[in-house]
């Protein structure tokens, strides 16, 4: 059974960083690109970040690029999202997920959904 | 706003089918497979449909899809109440290179 598990809630100033964690099991997490995706309190599911199953390539929401950056370290079966400079609207609860496949592509698709974990940007 | 367009709500008494639309444009659903979600209140969505009309194992087959052009519709037949949920579609975005989401239909069984 496929199982993600991210970590705890999260409370950060504005301008500060946050380093999220997700720790898969359950498959092989070197076979399958790796995803986040945000949704903020009462509002709908937002796509943040995509990273292929080598590492080799990784894709962003034009909303967090240049300040987020995604990672995984296949040996310890853990994805890794890195926030700098975060803002009020990136307060939201952040979900692991796993893509059908090696790439992020037009093909694949986000297959399983970790619970989530909530991060708050607020002074 | 969101990139895809879903009506916010819809309603349907037990046991009849309803039908969620989304519509896109030729940067995603026009050219991409769509992918629908189910979120019930408080947990994490749950994958329901790919490749347009295509159903995981383990998904009920009162689901269905389909997609003409740049719009998707996901039927919901023999409504229950557990059906009761919000609903979004996604697909990949040629021109934004990632994914994106409809703003979600919150479908209440009455």
């Amino acid at each position: 059974e496929v199982q993600l598990f991210e970590s705890g809630r999260k409370l950060v100033q504005p301008g500060g960083s946050l380093r999220l964690s997700c720790e898969a099991s359950g498959f092989a997490l070197r076979d399958y690109a790796m995803s986040w995706v945000r949704q903020a309190p009462g509002k709908g599911l937002d796509w943040v970040s995509c990273i292929t199953a080598s590492g080799g390539s990784t894709f962003y929401a034009d909303s967090v690029k240049g300040r987020f950056t995604i990672s995984r370290d296949n040996s310890k079966n853990t994805l890794s999202l890195q926030m700098n400079s975060l803002r009020a609207e990136d307060t939201a609860l952040y979900y692991c997920a796993k893509v059908s496949e090696t790439y992020c592509s037009r093909s694949s698709y986000m297959d399983n959904w970790g619970q989530g974990t909530l991060v708050t940007v607020s002074s | 706003q969101s990139v895809l367009t879903q009506p916010p709500s819809m309603s349907g008494a037990p046991r009849q089918r309803v039908t969620i639309s989304c519509s896109g444009s030729s940067s995603n659903i026009g050219n991409n497979a769509v992918t629908w979600y189910q979120q019930v209140p408080g947990k994490a969505p749950k994958f329901l449909m790919y490749h347009d009309d295509l159903v995981p194992s383990g998904v009920s087959d009162r689901f269905s899809g389909s997609k003409s052009g740049t719009s998707a519709s996901l039927a919901i037949s023999g409504l229950q109440s557990e059906d009761e949920a919000d609903y979004y579609c996604a697909s990949w975005d040629d021109s934004l290179n990632g994914w994106v989401f409809g703003g979600g239909t919150k479908l209440t069984v009455l």
